[in-house]
This record gives structure tokens, sequence and C-alpha cells, in this order.
């Protein structure tokens, strides 16, 4: 069975630029999740969907991020304008409901210079 | 809400001892707990979790966890460490179906 895939794996950008990021999660996994992970700590959730409708945003900072997931498989998370703070691990999850196992891609590393 | 403590963001240990990593929660309705361990570079992988039933949960590469209600704990053991255990291992906690919450993270380092 195939894992959660992200991509890009590594991105490297300036403040104020824009970037997102891509994720396929397992087949069947109706729930997504999008984790900010900041170096030295735990993973915090930003975005769960349950298919394509938004269950939990309340820790996504909405006036620079957001996020979809269109036709309740594929999902993207957008940055616009970028911070220096926001330079972290983005971690993409899936699980077949939202009390079931979460399975972790692994992760986008992104850089803001 | 729901919190989870680790303590020790740093734990060592030579390859054949004991493995013990503490996780502490709170949560005001009856927990699923979990064990993740990441390795440099990757995505997190689950060791075991507990929703209910037997209290002592068996994991992968040969973890083991126990959930004392009593003591708020989910601590995570394993008898004798093998150098690929190195990584980092985070406790997390989902009351329910509601937001999972991770800990800190425990870096663990196993010495020769």
């Amino acid at each position: 069975e195939a894992g959660v895939a992200q991509s890009p794996r590594y991105k490297i950008i300036e403040k104020r630029q824009s970037v997102a990021f891509w994720c396929n999660p397992i087949s069947g996994h109706a729930t997504l999740y999008w984790y900010q992970q900041i170096l030295g700590q735990g993973p915090k959730l930003l975005i769960q969907f349950q298919n394509n409708g938004v269950v939990d945003d309340s820790q996504l900072p909405k006036d620079r991020f957001s996020a979809e997931r269109l036709k309740g498989v594929d999902s993207t998370l957008k940055i616009q304008p970028a911070k220096l703070e926001d330079s972290a691990v983005y971690l993409c999850a899936s699980s077949l409901d939202r009390v079931a196992t979460q399975y972790f891609g692994p992760g986008t590393r992104l850089l803001v210079l | 809400a729901q919190s989870v403590t680790q303590l020790g963001s740093h734990v060592s240990v030579s390859e054949g001892a004991l493995v013990l990593l503490r996780c502490n929660y709170s949560s005001s309705v009856p927990p699923y707990l979990f064990w993740y361990v990441q390795y440099p570079n990757q995505g997190l992988q689950l060791l075991l979790k507990y929703t209910t039933g037997a209290t002592l949960v068996k994991g992968i590469n040969g973890f083991e966890a126990e959930f004392k209600k009593s003591e708020t704990s989910f601590h995570l053991t394993k008898p004798s460490a093998h150098m690929s255990d190195a990584a980092e291992y985070f406790c997390a906690v989902n009351p329910s179906g509601s937001r999972l919450t991770f800990g800190e993270g425990t870096q663990l380092t196993v010495n020769p």
C-alpha cells in the first residue's frame, strides 16, 4: 500500500514570497491533516479536512495560510506572503476517519530567508 | 483542552540497556494515546496506540507502553536498546476523535 506522498521535499524562499505544498493521501482515507513542525518542537495541527470539508482550522494563520482539498483527495497548502518564522517542516497525514490512526508523509522542509 | 508533557528532551542509554521515555497527559475525556517515532528527514511512524481495553500495549520494534489512568501517564519502554532505536519519539493524545496533540518530543541516543 502506497503511503502519504508530499512534494516538494525541500523549499527555500525569501520572505514575502509565496509557496505551495502538495499532499496525496493514502487511497480511501477520508481525513487529511496538515501539521507544522518547528525545529525542536512537536507537530502542531494547522488544518483538518473530512473529505473536502474543513473540520478544524482553528490554528491556521488565515491571514497568510490557505489550504484546499478539491474532490476530497489531494490537498495543497499555501503560504502568502511567507515570514521568517514560517521556516519549519510541513507534514501531511491521512486517516480512514477522524478517530483512526494517522499516517504521515515525509514532510516538506521550508526555509524562509 | 488536552496537553502532553514529555519529561526529558534528551535521553541517552547504552546499547542493551532499558529504554524508558516518559509521557504524562491531561485530558477532560478518556483519551486515545499514541507514541510515534521520527527518524532524521522522515515523517512520523506509529509505534503503538491505546484506545480502550488492555492497558499494556505492545508495538513495533519491541516497544511497549502502559496506560495508567491514576497517574495520567503513558510511558514508553523497551527492555534492550539497539543502535537503530536512535531517533526522536513523540507522545500524542487524541481525546475521542478530536485534535491530535503532540508532546515536544524526546531525542533518544543509543551509545555503543
